[in-house]
């Protein structure tokens, strides 16, 4: 079956402008977490839906924001950019909320200018 | 609080070596444990994971890791390393009610060398 999609794979964007990346997990998969990835602060929370519903937010700025659908797909949304946002933003599915373990996608490698 | 230490940013060792990947977790509460493994440009794989029962888990590509409540601990290890387990290999942990949030450790980065 699919795994999970990231789109797009790459981004290249300019400080004060905002962006949305998009996840689809994998069919049946209701929850669906996001995670920032750099080289200094290593996987960081963003953010976990479960059926439409954010059920856990991390530590970061209210210019990270997100949603998910009623087909469980999911975005996030960045306003705003600044260079420190320069990152892998990776998403992950499960099938439920605990013990079940992630799937995560190829993620956004999101370059800020 | 929970969290989860990975003592070793670096591991390297040389082909058919046996090889430990250290990872301590704390919680005040339950936890299920996760290795996931990443590889260049991609997300992280899911190797491994400890729900309950016997405390010896393995993995298809022959990693097995050990659930040890005394010590805190969930090392991962592999008694023979190939070039292809070159890695970044990530513990993480996960409490078994209330919010369902993971923590991950920051990652051993595996170089095996031929």
């Amino acid at each position: 079956k699919a795994g999970v999609t990231q789109t797009p794979r790459y981004l290249i964007k300019t400080r004060g402008q905002q962006v949305t990346l998009s996840c689809s997990p994998i069919s049946g998969h209701r929850s669906v977490s996001w995670y920032q990835q750099t080289p200094g602060q290593g996987l960081q929370f963003l953010f976990e839906y479960f059926s439409e519903t954010q059920r856990n937010k991390g530590n970061f700025p209210g210019r990270f924001s997100g949603r998910q659908f009623s087909n469980s797909r999911s975005e996030m949304n960045v306003s705003t950019l600044e260079l420190g946002d320069s990152a892998l933003y990776l998403c992950a599915s499960s099938l439920t909320q605990q013990g079940y373990g992630y799937t995560f996608g190829s993620g956004t490698r999101l370059t800020v200018v | 609080a929970q969290s989860v230490t990975q003592l070793d940013s670096q591991v390297p060792v040389f082909e058919e070596a046996p090889v430990e990947l250290r990872c301590n977790y704390s919680s005040s509460v339950s936890v299920y444990l996760f290795w996931y493994v990443q590889y260049p440009n991609q997300g992280l794989q899911l190797l491994l994971k400890y729900l309950s029962g016997s405390t010896l888990v393995e993995s298809i590509n022959g990693f097995e890791a050990e659930f040890n409540k005394s010590q805190t601990s969930f090392h991962l290890r592999k008694p023979s390393v190939h070039i292809s387990d070159t890695a970044e290999y990530f513990c993480a942990s996960q409490i078994t009610s209330g919010t369902y949030k993971y923590i991950f450790g920051t990652g051993t980065r595996l170089k095996v060398l031929a």
